[in-house]
């Protein structure tokens, strides 16, 4: 079973446009991570922020996490035609990492 | 260089025939995962290792099996493969400790059952 939701299911923006999407879960936490997926090809990890954290940046990814609410966000600032693929959010609880059902983005120029 | 390997990268197997697949790192991870993903579907996980500790999903079908004989391989043994395994399998390593590092995934194997 899955241990995170995310919404929205499919985003679709312009280029330079912001992305937020959003991953709940239902148990306690030793970290989540955010992945990205192109088309066909294998999981890029994005970004990972621990369970004491509220939040973390790496370039254009903004991640937030709030473990009173079991929730996190990804936003990506000035979104590229690049940016296009599958977001999932990913929960590890000691050595278990599951994956949420993602979000589908598509930046058009 | 490739850091966690799959192979083959492409699998073809017939119905009811037994098949395995492999994967092997070279990052010296405590942590090795097995995961099935269908298409435009999350990946879903069905066994990790930790360590030398095997942990089984509950809704992993039998036919579904794993061994690790080392801290570098793992593989995956579908005994009787049935049209619905057809997927990609992914396998991904990580060092889990009280500061878990993120997990690193292979390009997968994709299977298809004929």
């Amino acid at each position: 079973s899955q241990q995170g939701e995310e919404d929205p299911q499919a985003l679709s923006i312009q280029e330079g446009e912001n992305a937020t999407m959003n991953c709940s879960y239902k148990t306690s936490i030793n970290n989540l991570q955010w992945y990205r997926q192109n088309s066909g090809r294998g999981l890029v990890h994005l970004i990972l922020i621990r369970s004491n954290e509220r939040e973390k940046h790496s370039g254009r990814l903004r991640v937030t996490l709030d473990t009173s609410k079991k929730s996190s966000s990804l936003l990506i600032t000035a979104s590229r035609a690049a940016d296009t693929a599958s977001y999932f959010c990913a929960t590890e609880v000691w050595g278990k990492l599951q994956f949420g059902a993602g979000t589908q983005v598509v930046v058009t120029p | 260089d490739a850091m966690v390997i799959q192979n083959p990268r492409y699998q073809v197997t017939q119905f009811g025939k037994p098949v395995t697949l492999s994967c092997s790192q070279t990052l010296n991870h405590n942590v090795m995962y097995w995961y099935q993903q269908k298409s435009s579907q999350a990946p879903k996980l069905l066994f990790h290792y930790y360590d030398k500790d095997f942990n089984n999903e509950a809704d992993t079908p039998d036919n579904f099996q794993s061994r690790r004989p080392n801290t570098s391989f793992c593989f995956l043994d579908i005994r009787s493969p049935g049209l619905g395994d057809a997927a990609m399998y992914l396998c991904a390593t990580s060092r889990v400790t009280v500061l878990s590092t993120e997990a690193f995934f292979g390009q997968g194997t994709r299977l298809t059952v004929v």
